[in-house]
């Protein structure tokens, strides 16, 4: 695809409630990465993914969050029993190789807006 | 991954030359010095990346200090909708791929 998209891009949900976040990455992109990010704060790695295979999860926050990528290409991003602490844009962002190069530019999505009431 | 110290904001004329500098004062050898910015509400935007020569494309340059352990974005004809949050990130080679971003320069280019 042109670019990574997220949907949707706003949810209001309410406490207590489940919701899934998708990213669909650059098409051939391997690796691909959630972030969170707060208001006036930079974007904080929750995540990240190679193939299908979850190499990092040191970022999410606690047992609430879990992310899937069963395929390799579309990931989602979940949270259970939502708190009002979770309001925050969570990005995602996907890369074309596995390997650490100092080429390995990170492509961002729009970003879903939650907002959990 | 290293610390990166940013001043929190800067205002520019547009026209003018922006210089933004960074202080990675503990970074090591292996890593590199990245920048990404953030235009408003949009996802974060690669501009360009270093590790100890200086580096230009067509969006700016990137000067390192011979010590590395400081290094200035350059954009030499900035424009209005170069007003974003710059992201000064250095980066551990081998290690983990995540970004670590800061809290960054938040730029603003004056007509």
């Amino acid at each position: 695809g042109a670019g990574v998209s997220q949907s949707p891009r706003y949810k209001v949900t309410k406490r207590g409630q489940d919701v899934a976040l998708r990213c669909d990455p650059i098409s051939g992109h391997v690796s691909l990465y959630w972030y969170r990010q707060a208001l006036g704060q930079g974007p904080e790695f929750l995540t990240y993914f190679n193939y299908e295979a979850q190499q990092d999860k040191s970022g999410l926050p606690n047992d609430r969050f879990s992310a899937e990528r069963p395929e390799g290409s579309i990931s989602t991003l979940t949270i259970q029993r939502t708190e009002q602490r979770d309001s925050a844009m969570y990005r995602c962002a996907s890369s074309r190789t596995t390997v650490i190069r100092s080429t390995d530019t990170q492509y961002f999505g729009p970003g879903t807006r939650l907002t959990v009431l | 991954d290293a610390k990166t110290t940013q001043p929190t904001s800067m205002d520019c004329a547009e026209g003018r030359a922006a210089n933004l500098p960074c202080n990675h004062s503990t970074i090591s050898g292996n890593e590199y010095v990245y920048w990404y910015r953030q235009i408003h509400s949009q996802g974060p935007q690669y501009i360009i990346h270093g590790l100890k020569n200086n580096e230009t494309n067509e969006m700016a340059s990137l000067i390192i200090t011979e010590d590395r352990k400081s290094s200035t974005l350059i954009l030499p004809h900035a424009t209005l909708r170069d007003t974003a949050v710059y992201y000064c990130i250095v980066r551990v080679f081998g290690g983990a791929q995540k970004l670590v971003f800061g809290q960054g320069t938040r730029l603003t280019i004056n007509p």
